[in-house]
């Protein structure tokens, strides 16, 4: 079974930073691109970040660019999400997303999501 | 306000037929292909149809999915109160370089 296990969320100050993780069984995770997606209360889904299965090349939302950094481990199918510089409005539930290429390409498989709340 | 244009909600009696659309650009709907993604609140969304029209397997066929040019629509027939969710549109943009996703449309079983 395809499994995404997302960690390291909780509470902030502003200005502060946090480390996401997601923990990826049951596939080839090194075969696989991955993405960083988020959901602010109430709100729609918002794509942050991708990184392909060699770890280049990486994107970035404007939105995050500068303040936020993805990697991976693909020894130890990990995907992480290096965040600083935090504002109220990075308050959100951040899901780790796989991306399948069938050519098109699509997000076949979401995490649980783990939620971050930045606030004093 | 998203780049992908979806109504923000639409409603059905049990047993009929809902429409969503996704209204995009030539930069992401009119080169790429729409995805759409079901999200039931509190929970993580779920792949409902890719490739503009391809279910995955254990999606039922009364979702369907269609597109043209720079739209794009989500079909769902014989409507069921489990189908209440929000549902998004998602395709790759060109310009932007990144993924978009349309706004959401909540749906509603009267």
């Amino acid at each position: 079974e395809v499994k995404l296990v997302e960690s390291g969320g909780g509470l902030v100050q502003p200005g502060g930073s946090l480390r996401l993780s997601c923990l990826a069984s049951g596939f080839t995770f090194s075969d696989y691109k991955m993405h960083w997606v988020r959901q602010a209360p109430g709100k729609g889904l918002e794509w942050i970040s991708y990184i392909s299965p060699t770890s280049s090349p990486i994107l970035y939302a404007d939105s995050v660019k500068g303040r936020f950094s993805i990697s991976r481990d693909n020894a130890k199918s990990s995907l992480y999400l290096q965040m600083s510089s935090l504002r109220a409005e990075d308050t959100a539930v951040y899901f780790c997303v796989r991306e399948v290429c069938d050519y098109p390409c699509y997000f076949d498989c979401w995490g649980q999501g783990t939620p971050v709340t930045v606030s004093s | 306000q998203s780049v992908l244009t979806q109504p923000p909600s639409a409603s059905g009696t049990p047993g009929r037929r809902v429409t969503i659309s996704c209204s995009g650009s030539g930069s992401n709907l009119g080169n790429h292909a729409v995805h759409w993604y079901q999200q039931v609140p509190g929970t993580a969304p779920k792949l409902l149809v890719h490739s503009n029209n391809q279910r995955p397997s254990g999606v039922t066929d009364r979702f369907s999915g269609s597109k043209s040019g720079t739209s794009a629509s989500l079909a769902i027939s014989g409507l069921q109160s489990e189908d209440e969710a929000d549902y998004y549109c998602a395709a790759w943009d060109d310009i932007l370089d990144a993924w978009l996703f349309g706004g959401g449309t909540k749906l509603t079983v009267l």
